[in-house]
C-alpha cells in the first residue's frame, strides 16, 4: 500500500523568500506523484504532476518539484513567494495501474509581508 | 465553462437527520469521487465510481451512501449512522487512463455542520 508523508504541517516564510515544501512517499511499485493547492474554503487544483521522464517538473504559478526515486521524495519549491501563495498544499501519490491517489495531510504555507 | 459544482456551499443539519450533498460535473469524466477533509488530516476517500450504476467504498465509507444514476451526477448522503459528520466534503472527477496518473478536478466543496 502507498503512503505519503508531508513533513511540515506549517511553513511560515516572508514574501520574496524561497520556499520548499517536503513530501516523502512509500510504495512497493512505480508511482505517479502530484502536488495540489487549496485556497481557503475552496476545492483543490493541480499545481504539477510527475508521470515519467524528466525528474524536474514545472507547474503553474512558478512552482517546481523534483522527483528523487532513491530518496522517495517529491519536494515542491518556489524561488520567490508572494502573499497570494498563502494556501494549503497537498502532495499525492498513486501507484501505476491504480487511479486512486493517496493524499498527504497537507502543509499550510503562510507568506508574511 | 466546464467544471464541477457542489451545492450547497454551507449546510446545517440537526443530529439524527440524513442529508444529501449534490455534485454535478460537465467535464464528461467517467470517474467521480467523494472525499472528506478534516483539519490536519488531509483528504480521505469516502466513495468512488468509475462508471454509471457502479461505485466502490473508499477508506471511510461507514455512515455514507452514494448513487451514480447519471454520468454527470454523484450525490452523497450522510446518514444518521455517521458518528461525526461535521466536516468539509469535496467531490472530484477524472478520466482514468489505463495506467493511472490522472489529474483529479475538484469542486468548491460543501461545509456540513451538524448541530
Amino acid at each position: 500500500a502507498q503512503s505519503v508523508t508531508q513533513l511540515d504541517s506549517q511553513v511560515p516564510v516572508f514574501e520574496e523568500a524561497p520556499v520548499e515544501l517536503r513530501c516523502n512517499y512509500s510504495s512497493s511499485v512505480s508511482v505517479y506523484l502530484f502536488w495540489y493547492v487549496q485556497y481557503p474554503n475552496q476545492g483543490l487544483q493541480l499545481l504539477l504532476k510527475y508521470l515519467s521522464g524528466s525528474t524536474l517538473v514545472k507547474g503553474i504559478n512558478g512552482f517546481e518539484a523534483e522527483f528523487n526515486k532513491s530518496q522517495t521524495s517529491f519536494h515542491l519549491r518556489k524561488p520567490s513567494v508572494h502573499i497570494s501563495d498563502t494556501a494549503e498544499y497537498f502532495c499525492a501519490v498513486s501507484e501505476r495501474g491504480s487511479y486512486i491517489p493517496t493524499f498527504g495531510r497537507g502543509t499550510s504555507l503562510i507568506v508574511h509581508p | 465553462d466546464g467544471g464541477i459544482t457542489q451545492s450547497p456551499k454551507y449546510l446545517f443539519r440537526k443530529e439524527g437527520q440524513n442529508v444529501t450533498l449534490s455534485c454535478e460535473q460537465n467535464l464528461n469524466h467517467d470517474a467521480m469521487y467523494w472525499y472528506r477533509q478534516d483539519p490536519g488530516q488531509g483528504l480521505r476517500l469516502i466513495y468512488y465510481s468509475q462508471i454509471v450504476n457502479d461505485f466502490q467504498k473508499g477508506d471511510i465509507a461507514e455512515g455514507y451512501s452514494v448513487s451514480r444514476e447519471k454520468k454527470e451526477s454523484f450525490p452523497l448522503t450522510v446518514t444518521s449512522a455517521q458518528k461525526n459528520p461535521t466536516a468539509f466534503y469535496l467531490c472530484a472527477s477524472s478520466t482514468p487512463g489505463l495506467a493511472g496518473g490522472d489529474t483529479q478536478y475538484f469542486g468548491p466543496g460543501t461545509r456540513l455542520t451538524v448541530l
